[in-house]
């Protein structure tokens, strides 16, 4: 089975700053996907990140930029020059690519950008 | 291209009612999933349906929850005598094999 990890319940940063969440996560399997989605005030699950485990390029969207270590299971998500608009709760996910497809989810971090 | 689209975007049942939660996956995507989020918690994955087919209903309770995903229409989650611990909001994700998964806006319910 798999497990995920999201070691801060709360972060909370000024607006411009860079943040880090940070994610582990355990699983057997050679084979996976790992993801980060937003959860806003809206309740609506946007994703910000995927990365694929076989790659050892770090995955970059604009702002957001992970840091997979592979042999410490660990995939954390960086924010650079954070907005009002980046306050959210955010997930940690793993995807198993063969068998089970199910997203399993941490707890989530719930991140506030002050002004 | 339209998104995951789920209805109704909030129901509200009482006590012994049945809740029946609608999901239209993304154009060209023919994998279904729904998972429960519990207030303050992450989502839990319920069940994977393919067109005709549950592939994986490991977190599925035994029972008064039901899925299914026919040929024509749209993916029905049906809770049976819902319970006041029903209440939480339900989220259905669609993919293309192997895919990555996108997820609807969630249906709330409320179970009074």
């Amino acid at each position: 089975a798999q497990t995920v990890t999201q070691s801060q319940p709360e972060m909370s940063v000024q607006e411009a700053e860079t943040v880090t969440l940070s994610c582990t996560y355990d699983t057997s399997e050679n084979n996976y996907y790992l993801f980060w989605y937003k959860q806003p005030p809206s309740r609506q699950m946007i994703l910000v990140i995927r990365q694929e485990a076989y790659k050892q390029q770090n995955a970059t969207e604009n702002r957001f930029s992970v840091n997979f270590q592979k042999a410490a299971k660990s995939f954390s998500l960086k924010i650079s020059d954070s907005q009002l608009g980046d306050t959210a709760m955010y997930f940690c996910a793993v995807h198993i690519i063969q068998g089970a497809q199910k997203l399993v989810f941490g707890q989530g971090t719930r991140l506030t950008i002050n002004p | 291209n339209a998104g995951v689209m789920q209805n109704p975007r909030h129901l509200v049942r009482r006590r012994g009612q049945e809740a029946r939660l609608r999901c239209s996956p993304m154009k060209g995507h023919s994998h279904v999933y729904w998972y429960r989020q519990l207030p303050e918690e992450g989502l839990k994955f319920m069940v994977y349906l393919q067109k005709e087919n549950i592939i994986d209903e490991s977190g599925m309770p035994k029972e008064r929850f039901s899925a299914e995903f026919p040929k024509e229409g749209p993916s029905i989650l049906r809770i049976q005598q819902v319970v006041r611990g029903d209440s939480a909001a339900y989220f259905c994700a669609s993919s293309p094999p192997q895919g990555t998964q996108y997820f609807g806006p969630g249906t709330r319910l409320l179970v009074l």
